[in-house]
């Protein structure tokens, strides 16, 4: 089946450090992948997305790569900001599917 | 702003009882989504409509239900409510199908049964 899993959470960072947020998954088929951000008592809102294998997805300074070979499409920033401080989704959807397939979440917490 | 409304923001309710929760696609999106957030945060897929019809079916308890009606808006109903079903419920809508298509979600519904 298809499934994603994304690295546990909380993570803790002081601000202008290096972000990375591990997403691997499993798909049938050819999904298109993507990064929701959820801010505190807001909903999900689209991050960035990749829609084929090694495409780049970036936004707001974050970047993630489809890597194929991986299975994997982790979520880089090189200097985070106070106001990253959110849960972020990795999620797929699957060529023909309907559904979207989100992971646990992670917790960023990015300190002064 | 994402386009998507829901209503209401807050419900506070007692067990056992039925209550109504509201969702506006955005304008001409014809896929409605409905998704639970548990208080550790985990997102669990209920169910979607596309265009009036039940597209696909996830972890949905058989006291809730939901429909879409013509004008597109859907709604969730959740009945002989527990006190583990208090959570953050979204909606989100779709333009059309297709896997490279993202979700707008709205600010979601908080509910609190007591």
């Amino acid at each position: 089946g298809n499934s994603v899993t994304q690295m546990e959470g909380p993570v803790t960072l002081s601000e202008e450090a290096f972000l990375t947020i591990n997403c691997t998954y499993t798909a049938t088929g050819y999904p298109s992948l993507f990064w929701y951000v959820q801010y505190p008592g807001e909903g999900l809102q689209l991050l960035l997305k990749a829609t084929k294998a090694d495409d780049k997805g970036s936004n707001k300074g974050f970047e993630a790569t489809y890597r194929k070979e991986t299975t994997s499409f982790h979520l880089e920033k090189g200097s985070v900001q106070v106001s990253d401080s959110a849960v972020y989704f990795c999620a797929l959807t699957v060529t023909g599917g309907f559904k979207t397939i989100f992971g646990a979440g992670t917790r960023l917490f990015v300190k002064a | 702003d994402s386009g998507v409304t829901q209503t209401p923001k807050h419900l506070i309710t007692a067990t056992g009882q039925r209550v109504t929760l509201r969702c506006s696609p955005r304008s001409g999106d014809l896929s409605v989504y409905w998704y639970q957030q548990s208080l550790d945060q985990g997102l669990q897929f209920l169910i979607q409509y596309y265009n009036g019809e039940e597209r696909a079916k996830g972890n949905i308890l058989e006291r809730f239900s939901a429909q879409q009606f013509p004008d597109l808006h859907s709604e969730l109903n959740l009945s002989s409510l527990e006190l583990g079903d208090s959570a953050l419920y979204f909606c989100a809508s779709r333009a059309r199908e297709g896997a490279d298509n993202e979700q707008f979600f709205g600010p979601g519904t908080r509910l609190t049964v007591l």
